[in-house]
């Protein structure tokens, strides 16, 4: 298994403003992954995060929005820029592993996020 | 059209009872089925895969049906520790670990 932690665990913020969230897992993977979790909804992939390069965007996400870095391959960190409302959310990490039951993923406990 | 579709639920069910969710998917070339669970305020976690043959895990049975993009999931002999949310997971390449979730079917076991 994998564990996964993220920083800072909830946060309150104004419009317009910027917040990098941070993902440190505690041993080395080689698949990082950030997924958004709007109110009443499941998950929705962001963009994986690949080390030593820029991230890999879904579609409806940009990098100018949701910068992305991967410095080494136990740490990630996402930046939610200039806020709105609609940006309340879980964001969470995850990553991918090899392993008996093939290639599962785990996720960090996410960070609560509050746009007013 | 969703890609992984759930019935939202919620399912209230009493200690005991048996409780099946299904989920259906859009695309025909997935390779690679799971059923999460996410308690409130929590991480999803992986409850099962899915195998074409079908599979149990105690209490849980997963099946997987190709022809009709179809994945159920049955929990026998309900818990009220099972109350959380059920996530239908689907993996389009195998050698990908990008997932899709479905919006979940919320189940609340009551005493």
């Amino acid at each position: 298994s994998a564990v996964i932690s993220q920083k800072p665990s909830r946060d309150i913020c104004q419009r317009g403003t910027s917040l990098t969230i941070q993902c440190q897992v505690d041993s080395q993977v080689t698949m990082m992954f950030w997924y958004r979790q709007q109110p009443g909804q499941s998950l929705t992939l962001i963009a994986t995060a690949n080390q030593g390069s820029e991230a890999t965007y879904e579609s409806g996400f940009v990098i100018d929005k949701f910068p992305i870095s991967r410095p080494n391959l136990t740490f990630s960190t996402l930046t939610v820029s200039n806020m709105s409302p609609e940006d309340s959310s879980i964001y969470l990490c995850s990553v991918g592993k090899a392993g008996g039951r093939g290639n599962e993923q785990f996720f960090g406990p996410g960070t609560r996020l509050t746009v007013l | 059209r969703k890609e992984v579709e759930q019935d939202p639920g919620p399912f209230n069910v009493p200690e005991g009872a048996t409780v099946a969710f299904n989920c259906t998917y859009s695309n025909s070339a997935s390779q690679s089925f799971f059923w999460y669970r996410q308690d409130c305020r929590k991480e999803p976690k992986l409850l099962m895969s899915v195998y074409s043959s079908g599979n149990e895990d105690g209490r849980f049975t997963a099946q997987l049906n190709r022809a009709s993009q179809y994945i159920s999931l049955l929990i026998r002999d309900s818990k009220l520790s099972d109350s959380a949310t059920y996530l239908c997971v689907v993996r389009v390449v195998d050698s990908s670990y990008k997932l899709i979730f479905g919006s979940g079917t919320r189940l609340l076991v009551r005493p």
